[in-house]
Order: C-alpha cells, then sequence, then structure tokens
C-alpha cells in the first residue's frame, strides 16, 4: 500500500513570496491533516479535512495560509505571503476516519529567508 | 491552553539496554495517548495507543503506562537497538474531539 506523498520535499523562498504544498493521501482515506512543525517541536494541526470539508481549521493563520481539498482526495496547502516564522516541516496526514490511525507523508521542509 | 509536556528532551542509552521514556498532560478530560516515533526526514510514526480506561498496553518491545492520577504517560522500549534512535513525541486527544496534540518531543540515541 502506497503512503502519503507529499512534493515539493523541500522548498526555499523568500518573505512575502508565495508557496504551495501538494498532499496525496493513502488511498481511501477520508480524513486528510496539515500540520506545522517548527524545529525541536513537535507537529501542530492547522487543519483537518473530512472528505472535502473542513473540520478544523483553529490554527490556520488565515490571513496569509489557505488549504483546499476540492474532490476529497489531494490537498493543498498556501502560503501567501510567507514571513520568516514560517520556516517549519509542513506534515500531511490520513486516516480513514477521525478516530483512526493517521499515517504522515515525509513532509516539505520550507525555509523562508 | 492546556499541552502536553515532556520531562526530559534527550536521553542516551547503551544498546541493549531498556529505555524508558516519560510525559506528563495536564487536562484530565484527554481519553486517547499516543507514542510516536520521528525519524530524522520522515513523518511521525505510530508506535503504540492507550486509552484512558486501561492503565497499561503492550506492543512488540514497546510498552505505555498510564497513570491518571498524576497525569503521566511512559513508553518503555525493551532491549533498545540502535534502529531506535529517533525523537519520540507522545499526543493526546480530548474525548468528543478530534484534534490531536502534540508534546515537544524526546531524542533518544542509543549507544552501541
Amino acid at each position: 500500500e502506497a503512503g502519503v506523498a507529499q512534493s515539493p520535499r523541500y522548498k526555499i523562498i523568500e518573505k512575502r513570496q508565495s508557496v504551495a504544498f501538494w498532499c496525496n493521501p493513502i488511498s481511501g482515506h477520508a480524513t486528510l491533516y496539515w500540520y506545522q512543525q517548527i524545529l525541536g517541536q513537535g507537529p501542530k494541526l492547522l487543519i483537518q479535512f473530512q472528505n472535502n470539508g473542513v473540520v478544523d481549521d483553529s490554527q490556520l493563520p488565515k490571513d496569509r495560509f489557505s488549504a483546499e481539498r476540492l474532490k476529497g482526495v489531494d490537498s493543498t496547502l498556501k502560503i501567501q505571503p510567507a514571513k520568516l516564522e514560517d520556516s517549519a516541516v509542513y506534515l500531511c496526514a490520513s486516516s480513514w476516519g477521525p478516530d483512526n490511525e493517521q499515517f504522515f507523508g515525509p513532509g516539505t521542509r520550507l525555509t523562508v529567508l | 491552553g492546556e499541552s502536553v509536556g515532556l520531562h526530559l528532551p534527550t536521553l542516551s542509552v547503551q544498546e541493549g539496554d531498556n529505555s524508558i521514556i516519560n510525559c506528563a498532560y495536564s487536562n484530565s478530560a484527554s481519553d486517547y495517548f499516543i507514542w510516536y516515533k520521528q525519524e530524522s526526514g520522515k513523518g511521525p510514526q505510530f508506535i503504540i495507543d492507550i486509552r484512558s480506561n486501561m492503565d497499561k498496553r503492550q506492543g512488540q518491545r514497546v510498552t505505555v503506562l498510564l497513570n491518571k492520577t498524576v497525569k503521566h504517560l511512559s513508553l518503555q522500549i525493551a532491549a533498545t537497538q540502535p534502529g531506535d534512535s529517533a525523537v519520540y513525541f507522545c499526543a493526546e486527544k480530548m474525548a468528543g474531539g478530534f484534534k490531536t496534540i502534540f508534546g515537544a518531543g524526546t531524542r533518544l540515541f542509543v549507544k552501541a
């Protein structure tokens, strides 16, 4: 069974630029999560989807971050404009449902200069 | 807000010894606890979980202990191997909620 795929694996941008990350969850998983992991910290949930609907986006900085999962499968996370403090690893995870085991992708390491 | 924390940021053990990684949580309403392992350049990987109605659960070489009285969680790894070197996170989920809250992590070094 293929795991969660993410791209790109690495991205370096300058502050105020825009960036987008892509996630392809495990086939059949209805729940998709985006986490931000700052160096030396645990992952922090940014947004959680159930199929194509948002379940929780309480910690998503909505003035600059947006995410969508239009067809209930793949998802994109966008940052516009980026700030220095957005430098982190962005992890995507998926699960059969909100109470099932989460499977994580390898993450996208973002560096904002 | 409520958060999950860890007692030690770094743990170094000799290969073959047992490892114990500790975690404190502050929300008595937490219903479900999970331990994850994260290797360099990879996403967290599920190790073992435990629900609040249990105080011990065993897996292959790993045991999780839950002490609700003092809000403490521990992960025990038997016969630690070099491949166990990683950062370990405890995480909690609130009863009736979906959000998983991660602690800061403990880095485990295994000396050969």
